[in-house]
C-alpha cells in the first residue's frame, strides 16, 4: 500500500536544539496529522492540519501544511528529553472511509 | 485517550491456536481501525469498520478477521495464529466529523 515518505529516520541532538522532520507524497492531501509514540504505548496525536499552507503550533511544536498539499512539516524547537520518541505524519486523502496513509516514523533521540 | 481501551494487553499464544483481540470504545465512535506495527514496516492497516457489521479489509487482511456487532466493540480474531502474526496490534476511532484517528494503548501479541 501507499507510504508517505518521511524523513529523517532518525536524528540525534542535543538538549536544546530545533529539530524538523518532513512528509511527501506524490498525492495530494486533505489532511495531515502528526502523531508522537513512546516506547510501549500507542501513538498519540500532537497537531492536526486541514487546510493547505496551515501553519499550527502546539507549545513548542509547530507543523505546516503544504502549499501543494503534497507534504507537511513538523518542527520543534529548544528540545528536551521528553521529547525523546517516534514521530509519525500520516495524511488523508478523501473525505469518507478512505483510511489514513503513514509515514515509517522518526526517531527522535535527544542528548542531555 | 478517547475513551480506548484494548485487552489483552500482552499474549503469548502458540502457532495454530485461535486468537481474538478486542477493542472497546465508550464514546459512540462510527468508524474504528486495526492496525499492526513492526520494525520496518509502520503502522499498516489490517481492517476497519464504518458501522456496526460494516467492515472493510486494509492492506495486510489476510489471516485475521473482524466483527463489529455492536458499535463499542470491535474484534480481531487469527484464525490460526503464525509466527509472523508476532507483532503489537493497535486499535483506533475516527472523529465522525474530521479525519483525526486516536489510538488505544496497544496489545503485544507473540505467537511461538
Amino acid at each position: 500500500g501507499q507510504q508517505l515518505n518521511q524523513s529523517p529516520q532518525s536524528m540525534f541532538i542535543q538538549e536544546g536544539e530545533d529539530v524538523s522532520m518532513n512528509c511527501t507524497s506524490s498525492s495530494i492531501f486533505n489532511t495531515w496529522l502528526w502523531y508522537k509514540q513512546e516506547p510501549g504505548e500507542g501513538p498519540v496525536l500532537l497537531i492536526a492540519l486541514y487546510k493547505a499552507g496551515e501553519l499550527t503550533s502546539n507549545g513548542r511544536l509547530t507543523a505546516q501544511f503544504g502549499i501543494t498539499r503534497k507534504d507537511s512539516f513538523l518542527n520543534i524547537s529548544a528540545s528536551i528529553p521528553s521529547d525523546v520518541g517516534i514521530y509519525f505524519c500520516a495524511g488523508h486523502r478523501n473525505s469518507g472511509n478512505t483510511p489514513l496513509v503513514f509515514g515509517k516514523g522518526t526517531r527522535l533521540s535527544v542528548i542531555a | 485517550d478517547a475513551g480506548i481501551t484494548q485487552s489483552p494487553r500482552h499474549k503469548v499464544t502458540e502457532t495454530g491456536t485461535p486468537v481474538t483481540l478486542r477493542c472497546h470504545q465508550t464514546e459512540n465512535h462510527r468508524y474504528m481501525y486495526w492496525y499492526r506495527q513492526d520494525p520496518g514496516h509502520g503502522l499498516r492497516l489490517i481492517h476497519y469498520s464504518y458501522g456496526v457489521k460494516d467492515t472493510d479489509k486494509g492492506e495486510v487482511s489476510d489471516g485475521y478477521s473482524v466483527s463489529r456487532s455492536k458499535t463499542e466493540d470491535f474484534l480481531l480474531t487469527l484464525e490460526s495464529a503464525t509466527s509472523s502474526q508476532t507483532s503489537v496490534y493497535f486499535c483506533a476511532i475516527r472523529l465522525t466529523d474530521t479525519d483525526t484517528q486516536y489510538f488505544g494503548p496497544g496489545t503485544r501479541l507473540t505467537v511461538l
